[in-house]
Protein backbone atom coordinates (compact mmCIF):
# COMPACT_ATOMS: atom_id res chain seq x y z
CA UNK A 1 0.00 0.00 0.00
CA UNK A 2 1.03 3.80 0.14
CA UNK A 3 3.34 5.35 2.48
CA UNK A 4 3.84 9.13 3.11
CA UNK A 5 6.43 10.65 4.75
CA UNK A 6 6.41 14.20 6.00
CA UNK A 7 9.06 16.13 6.74
CA UNK A 8 9.64 18.16 9.14
CA UNK A 9 7.58 17.74 11.79
CA UNK A 10 7.77 20.89 13.55
CA UNK A 11 8.54 24.21 11.85
CA UNK A 12 9.19 27.58 13.72
CA UNK A 13 9.58 30.70 11.66
CA UNK A 14 9.28 34.48 12.00
CA UNK A 15 6.29 36.27 10.85
CA UNK A 16 7.03 37.08 7.25
CA UNK A 17 9.40 34.17 6.42
CA UNK A 18 8.69 31.47 3.69
CA UNK A 19 8.18 27.95 5.20
CA UNK A 20 8.49 24.64 3.12
CA UNK A 21 7.02 21.06 4.47
CA UNK A 22 7.98 18.14 1.82
CA UNK A 23 6.33 14.85 1.42
CA UNK A 24 7.60 11.84 -0.21
CA UNK A 25 5.33 8.75 -1.44
CA UNK A 26 6.07 5.64 -2.15
CA UNK A 27 3.40 4.24 -4.54
CA UNK A 28 3.61 5.39 -8.39
CA UNK A 29 0.07 4.67 -9.02
CA UNK A 30 -0.44 8.16 -6.29
CA UNK A 31 -1.81 10.81 -8.77
CA UNK A 32 -3.48 12.97 -6.56
CA UNK A 33 -1.94 14.74 -3.64
CA UNK A 34 -3.66 17.33 -1.76
CA UNK A 35 -2.67 19.47 1.78
CA UNK A 36 -4.66 20.16 4.72
CA UNK A 37 -4.61 22.59 7.69
CA UNK A 38 -5.98 21.60 10.74
CA UNK A 39 -6.25 24.17 13.28
CA UNK A 40 -6.17 24.00 17.29
CA UNK A 41 -9.21 21.59 18.41
CA UNK A 42 -10.43 22.43 14.34
CA UNK A 43 -11.31 19.76 12.00
CA UNK A 44 -8.73 19.85 9.02
CA UNK A 45 -10.26 20.91 5.75
CA UNK A 46 -8.39 21.07 2.17
CA UNK A 47 -6.23 23.74 1.18
CA UNK A 48 -4.61 23.11 -1.83
CA UNK A 49 -4.54 19.79 -3.92
CA UNK A 50 -2.40 18.95 -6.94
CA UNK A 51 -2.58 16.07 -9.85
CA UNK A 52 0.13 14.54 -11.39
CA UNK A 53 -0.28 15.78 -15.03
CA UNK A 54 1.03 19.58 -13.48
CA UNK A 55 3.95 20.31 -11.87
CA UNK A 56 3.20 23.56 -9.58
CA UNK A 57 0.17 24.97 -8.42
CA UNK A 58 -0.28 28.26 -7.01
CA UNK A 59 -2.72 29.95 -4.47
CA UNK A 60 -2.04 33.54 -3.67
CA UNK A 61 0.76 32.90 -0.75
CA UNK A 62 0.62 29.48 -0.94
CA UNK A 63 2.25 27.21 -3.97
CA UNK A 64 2.30 23.23 -3.96
CA UNK A 65 5.21 21.44 -6.09
CA UNK A 66 5.23 17.97 -7.32
CA UNK A 67 8.42 15.82 -8.87
CA UNK A 68 6.28 12.31 -9.77
CA UNK A 69 9.97 11.20 -11.28
CA UNK A 70 11.50 11.49 -7.42
CA UNK A 71 7.84 10.94 -5.68
CA UNK A 72 7.76 13.90 -3.46
CA UNK A 73 6.20 17.21 -2.75
CA UNK A 74 5.71 20.01 -1.12
CA UNK A 75 4.04 23.00 0.40
CA UNK A 76 5.58 26.76 -0.20
CA UNK A 77 4.20 29.42 1.76
CA UNK A 78 5.30 32.85 1.52
CA UNK A 79 4.84 36.20 3.56
CA UNK A 80 3.38 33.70 6.76
CA UNK A 81 1.47 35.62 9.09
CA UNK A 82 0.41 34.25 12.58
CA UNK A 83 -2.72 32.78 11.27
CA UNK A 84 -0.81 30.38 9.05
CA UNK A 85 -0.08 28.47 12.48
CA UNK A 86 -1.55 25.05 12.16
CA UNK A 87 -0.71 21.16 11.82
CA UNK A 88 -0.62 20.92 7.91
CA UNK A 89 -0.74 17.23 6.46
CA UNK A 90 0.00 16.13 3.13
CA UNK A 91 -1.55 13.23 1.28
CA UNK A 92 -1.45 10.69 -1.49
CA UNK A 93 -4.26 9.07 -3.81
CA UNK A 94 -4.82 7.21 -6.76
CA UNK A 95 -7.78 9.32 -8.60
CA UNK A 96 -9.45 5.75 -9.60
CA UNK A 97 -9.81 5.29 -5.90
CA UNK A 98 -11.71 8.52 -5.15
CA UNK A 99 -12.61 7.11 -1.08
CA UNK A 100 -8.99 5.97 -0.52
CA UNK A 101 -6.34 8.95 1.17
CA UNK A 102 -3.07 7.87 3.10
CA UNK A 103 -1.74 11.12 5.23
CA UNK A 104 1.39 11.87 6.39
CA UNK A 105 2.14 12.82 9.98
CA UNK A 106 2.01 16.05 10.21
CA UNK A 107 3.75 19.72 10.23
CA UNK A 108 3.22 21.55 13.47
CA UNK A 109 3.78 25.38 12.14
CA UNK A 110 4.42 27.96 14.28
CA UNK A 111 4.81 31.72 12.98
CA UNK A 112 5.78 34.05 15.45
CA UNK A 113 5.08 37.37 15.14
CA UNK B 1 -26.04 23.89 5.30
CA UNK B 2 -23.65 21.14 4.42
CA UNK B 3 -22.01 19.77 6.66
CA UNK B 4 -20.83 16.18 8.15
CA UNK B 5 -22.10 16.00 11.85
CA UNK B 6 -20.41 12.91 14.47
CA UNK B 7 -21.54 12.27 18.04
CA UNK B 8 -20.85 12.07 20.74
CA UNK B 9 -18.31 14.56 20.30
CA UNK B 10 -16.69 13.10 23.54
CA UNK B 11 -16.90 9.57 25.36
CA UNK B 12 -15.16 8.06 27.69
CA UNK B 13 -15.88 4.03 28.16
CA UNK B 14 -14.23 1.19 30.09
CA UNK B 15 -12.73 -2.06 27.98
CA UNK B 16 -14.94 -4.46 26.22
CA UNK B 17 -18.10 -2.17 26.44
CA UNK B 18 -19.37 -2.00 22.61
CA UNK B 19 -20.01 1.41 21.25
CA UNK B 20 -20.83 3.10 18.12
CA UNK B 21 -19.86 6.46 17.14
CA UNK B 22 -22.67 8.12 14.41
CA UNK B 23 -21.31 9.65 11.13
CA UNK B 24 -24.03 11.77 8.78
CA UNK B 25 -23.70 13.91 5.84
CA UNK B 26 -26.08 16.08 3.71
CA UNK B 27 -24.10 16.35 0.69
CA UNK B 28 -25.00 13.53 -1.30
CA UNK B 29 -21.26 12.00 -0.94
CA UNK B 30 -20.57 8.80 -1.98
CA UNK B 31 -17.76 8.11 -0.15
CA UNK B 32 -17.31 8.18 3.23
CA UNK B 33 -14.23 7.52 5.92
CA UNK B 34 -13.23 7.09 9.12
CA UNK B 35 -10.10 8.21 10.18
CA UNK B 36 -7.98 8.21 14.04
CA UNK B 37 -5.18 10.73 14.47
CA UNK B 38 -2.99 10.17 17.28
CA UNK B 39 0.32 12.68 17.74
CA UNK B 40 3.32 12.11 15.80
CA UNK B 41 1.12 9.50 13.52
CA UNK B 42 -0.89 11.74 11.77
CA UNK B 43 -4.57 10.87 10.24
CA UNK B 44 -4.71 7.18 9.74
CA UNK B 45 -7.91 5.59 7.20
CA UNK B 46 -9.48 3.06 9.43
CA UNK B 47 -12.06 2.02 6.83
CA UNK B 48 -13.48 3.85 4.21
CA UNK B 49 -16.68 3.40 1.80
CA UNK B 50 -17.15 3.68 -2.03
CA UNK B 51 -21.75 3.27 -1.56
CA UNK B 52 -24.18 1.91 0.07
CA UNK B 53 -23.53 -1.71 1.12
CA UNK B 54 -19.46 -1.38 -0.47
CA UNK B 55 -16.81 -0.61 2.38
CA UNK B 56 -13.35 -1.59 2.26
CA UNK B 57 -10.43 -1.61 4.95
CA UNK B 58 -8.26 1.39 5.20
CA UNK B 59 -4.45 1.10 7.02
CA UNK B 60 -5.40 -0.03 10.50
CA UNK B 61 -8.80 -1.30 10.46
CA UNK B 62 -8.54 -3.99 13.20
CA UNK B 63 -10.62 -3.62 16.07
CA UNK B 64 -13.32 -1.66 13.87
CA UNK B 65 -16.49 -2.38 11.97
CA UNK B 66 -18.49 0.05 9.81
CA UNK B 67 -21.50 -0.02 8.24
CA UNK B 68 -23.12 1.74 5.00
CA UNK B 69 -26.83 1.06 4.87
CA UNK B 70 -27.91 4.12 3.50
CA UNK B 71 -25.98 7.09 1.54
CA UNK B 72 -25.80 9.87 4.33
CA UNK B 73 -24.78 7.29 7.55
CA UNK B 74 -21.50 5.57 7.95
CA UNK B 75 -21.09 4.43 11.86
CA UNK B 76 -18.26 3.42 13.24
CA UNK B 77 -18.52 0.67 15.36
CA UNK B 78 -16.00 -0.74 18.41
CA UNK B 79 -16.86 -4.47 19.72
CA UNK B 80 -15.02 -4.73 22.32
CA UNK B 81 -12.74 -1.16 22.58
CA UNK B 82 -9.61 -1.05 23.99
CA UNK B 83 -7.30 1.29 26.19
CA UNK B 84 -5.22 1.36 22.61
CA UNK B 85 -8.41 2.53 21.00
CA UNK B 86 -7.83 6.06 22.79
CA UNK B 87 -7.86 8.44 20.29
CA UNK B 88 -9.61 11.48 18.22
CA UNK B 89 -11.89 10.16 15.34
CA UNK B 90 -12.84 11.81 12.42
CA UNK B 91 -15.50 10.46 10.19
CA UNK B 92 -15.11 12.34 6.32
CA UNK B 93 -16.98 12.32 3.13
CA UNK B 94 -16.14 13.43 -0.60
CA UNK B 95 -17.78 12.76 -3.87
CA UNK B 96 -19.49 16.16 -4.55
CA UNK B 97 -20.15 17.89 -7.95
CA UNK B 98 -17.43 19.83 -7.52
CA UNK B 99 -13.87 19.18 -6.16
CA UNK B 100 -14.57 15.25 -5.95
CA UNK B 101 -11.85 14.33 -4.24
CA UNK B 102 -12.04 16.77 -1.54
CA UNK B 103 -12.74 15.08 1.77
CA UNK B 104 -15.33 16.97 4.31
CA UNK B 105 -14.32 16.62 7.87
CA UNK B 106 -17.14 16.26 10.61
CA UNK B 107 -15.71 17.83 14.17
CA UNK B 108 -14.56 14.22 15.80
CA UNK B 109 -15.06 12.36 18.35
CA UNK B 110 -12.70 12.27 20.90
CA UNK B 111 -12.61 8.71 22.26
CA UNK B 112 -10.89 7.78 25.94
CA UNK B 113 -10.94 3.60 26.87
CA UNK B 114 -10.33 3.03 30.57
Amino acid sequence: GENVEQHPSTLSVQEGDSAVIKCTYSDSASNYFPWYKQELGKRPQLIIDIRSNVGEKKDQRIAVTLNKTAKHFSLHITETQPEDSAVYFCAASECTSYGRLTFGQGTILTVHP
Amino acid sequence: EAQVTQNPRYLITVTGKKLTVTCSQNMNHEYMSWYRQDPGLGLRQIYYSMNVEVTDKGDVPEGYKVSRKEKRNFPLILESPSPNQTSLYFCASNGGTFSYNEQFFGPGTRLTVL
